[in-house]
């Protein structure tokens, strides 16, 4: 079973739509849960970060966890071309603790039709 | 810029050949992260410090390469004897003290010819 894993894409969706990408993760005891965006040719920046269940919002995106299905995923509310990207999740702590390593998925990539 | 800041941003090199890569972070922040990352595939943790302490290195990591932070700040990676294999982003990603958020520099694209 691969530690991060995030469903297949890629993600087509059109302007002013919600994207929604979905992540799970394999270490029950992992603590920190981020999203990271990239561009083609770029690296991650981070767009949010969540540690507690439940739902964080940021603007246009909202973090949801559930430690308990050990799933964590990403609305991207009125989808923007400009959101057209690779979404990666990424997880550390459990057993590694808080400040450890990053493990990433794969990464979905999205498309934003105009 | 107060970002962390990556040098070169391309490196074109011959198999067999040495190189290293240079990474500042933001400043103040203590930890550091090396990672790897080809296409189609998500960052591969290589190596972090904290201050100028290694405290873990990928096991992945075969004993060609080597990295160091001897001051605390701007930290380096060599390659030794690069194989075609190598050909990846080369990613640093530093975190400031008490938070989990990491937070990366531009990279440092090699191709092993």
């Amino acid at each position: 079973q691969k530690e991060v894993e995030q469903n297949s894409g890629p993600l087509s969706v059109p302007e002013g739509a919600i994207a929604s990408l979905n992540c799970t993760y394999s270490d029950r005891g992992s603590q920190s849960f981020f999203w990271y965006r990239q561009y083609s040719g770029k690296s991650p920046e981070l767009i949010m970060s969540i540690y507690s269940n439940g739902d964080k919002e940021d603007g246009r995106f909202t973090a949801q966890l559930n430690k308990a299905s050990q799933y964590v995923s990403l609305l991207i509310r009125d989808s923007q071309p400009s959101d057209s990207a690779t979404y990666l999740c990424a997880v550390n702590g459990g057993s590694a603790g808080a400040n450890s390593k990053l493990t990433f998925g794969k990464g979905i990539t999205l498309s934003v039709r105009p | 810029d107060t970002g962390v800041s990556q040098d070169p941003r391309h490196k074109i090199t011959k198999r067999g050949q040495n190189v290293t890569f240079r990474c500042d972070p933001i400043s103040e922040h203590n930890r550091l992260y090396w990672y790897r990352q080809t296409l189609g595939q998500g960052p591969e943790f290589l190596t972090y410090f904290q201050n100028e302490a290694q405290l873990e290195k990928s096991r992945l990591l075969s004993d060609r390469f080597s990295a160091e932070r001897p001051k605390g700040s701007f930290s380096t990676l060599e390659i030794q004897r690069t194989e075609q294999g190598d050909s990846a982003m080369y990613l640093c990603a530093s975190s400031p003290r008490g938070l989990r958020e990491q937070f990366f520099g531009p990279g440092t694209r090699l191709t092993v010819l």
